[in-house]
This record gives structure tokens, sequence and C-alpha cells, in this order.
């Protein structure tokens, strides 16, 4: 079965840093791009980071350009999302999964999540 | 940057109702456009790809059509389980922006 299995969520303050990993199972890390999508409380989906399968160009939302950094290490099966400068804006629910970045079609893009790791930036 | 914008934002219909949501783009995206489905405490689900190529095990009461500026997702007879929040979300800039979502519920 694949499955996705994101940990590192926590409370931080304004300013700190956190890493978020994402380790997968079911399948190999680089036979898919991966990205990084969060969920603020009452609020909408916003894709914030993604990283192409053969580990080459990463991807990221205005919003957290030059703060976060998402990586993978394959010999751990693993994407990180390295966040840095954290805002209390960034308080969401983060997913990691395999949303198409392109274009995709044909039914049998490939559809894996994890449950997701909460992070919240406060005083 | 692309902006995503759908309508309505809110949705109340009741099972059997056939439902449309709209997705417009502040520029073209060709058809790279996709659809997914969110319930509260749950991942997201893709639903539909590249406008309208249906996702296998998804079932065929949903539908996409479009291209360009404008697409719709259309739900042709409403069941239960169907109750959500629905994404637009374009994959053909770099920014991969979601629309702000509609939320349907039941009537």
């Amino acid at each position: 079965d694949v499955q996705l299995v994101e940990s590192g969520g926590g409370l931080v303050q304004p300013w700190g840093s956190l890493r978020l990993s994402c380790e997968v199972s079911g399948f190999s890390l680089t036979s898919y791009t991966i990205s990084w999508v969060r969920q603020a409380p009452g609020k909408g989906l916003e894709w914030v980071a993604g990283i192409v399968a053969s580990g080459g160009p990463t991807y990221y939302a205005d919003s957290v350009k030059g703060r976060f950094i998402i990586s993978r290490d394959n010999s751990k099966d693993t994407v990180y999302l390295q966040m840095n400068s954290l805002r209390p804006e960034d308080t969401a629910l983060y997913f990691c999964g395999t949303p198409p970045l392109g274009y995709c079609s044909g039914g049998s893009c490939p559809d894996y999540w994890g449950q997701g790791t909460p992070v919240t930036v406060s005083s | 940057d692309i902006q995503m914008t759908q309508s309505p934002s809110s949705l109340s219909a009741s099972v059997g109702d056939r439902v449309t949501i709209t997705c417009r783009a502040s520029e073209t995206i060709r058809k790279y456009l996709n659809w997914y489905q969110k319930k509260p405490g749950k991942a997201p689900k893709l639903l539909i790809s590249g406008a309208s190529s249906l996702q296998s095990e998804v079932p065929t009461r949903f539908s996409g059509s479009g291209s360009g500026t404008d697409f719709t997702l259309t739900i042709s007879s409403l069941q239960p389980e169907d109750f959500a929040t629905y994404y637009c979300q374009e994959s053909y800039s770099a920014q991969y922006t979601f629309g702000q979502g509609t939320n349907l519920e039941i009537k």
C-alpha cells in the first residue's frame, strides 16, 4: 500500500523554524513529484512547495519563497520542508502529496496524500 | 500570477440534484486544471485532471469540462457522500494556485 506520513509539526514562536518530514512507502520517491499543501484554520487549500521526481527543480508559492526550502532524501524515502522565519499566517495543517504539477490526464494521475501535520505559529 | 475564482462560494442542494461549479482563471491555462474534493479531517482527493479526465475509481456522476479560462465541475446526481468542499487548481504556472473553494451543503 502507498503511504505518506507527515511529521514534525508543532507550536513555534514567530520568526522561529521548523522542519516537516514526509516519509513515503509503497512506491519509490523518485517516481513522483511531491508537494506540500496547507490549509489554515477555516480557510481553503494553498499549494506551498513542490519538488520534481527527478530531484531537480523546486517550486515555491510566493508567500513562502525565500523562507521555506523543500528537499528530498531518496535513501530515506523522505521529503522535507524546512520552514524558517515563520509567521502567524503560516499556521495551518500541512499535507504532503502528489498533486499533478503540469499537465496530467487519462484518469491515472498519482493522487497520494498523508493525513497532515499541524503547525501553529504563536507567541 | 494566475488567479483562480470559483463560483458559487457555497451551495445548498439536495440528494439527487444536478450541481455545477464554475472555475475561472485570470489568464489562459489551456487544460491544466484539476478538481479536488476535500472533507474535514481528510486529505484532498483528486477527482478530475486535465480539465476533463475522470480519475479512475471516481464515480461517473462527476464530470469536468472547459479549456482556456473557463471550467466547470458537474455532479449529475448528488449522493450523500458528495457533500464536501470542492477546489479547482491550475497546474499551468509555477504557483499551482487553488480556487477559494465551493462548500457544497445539504439543503
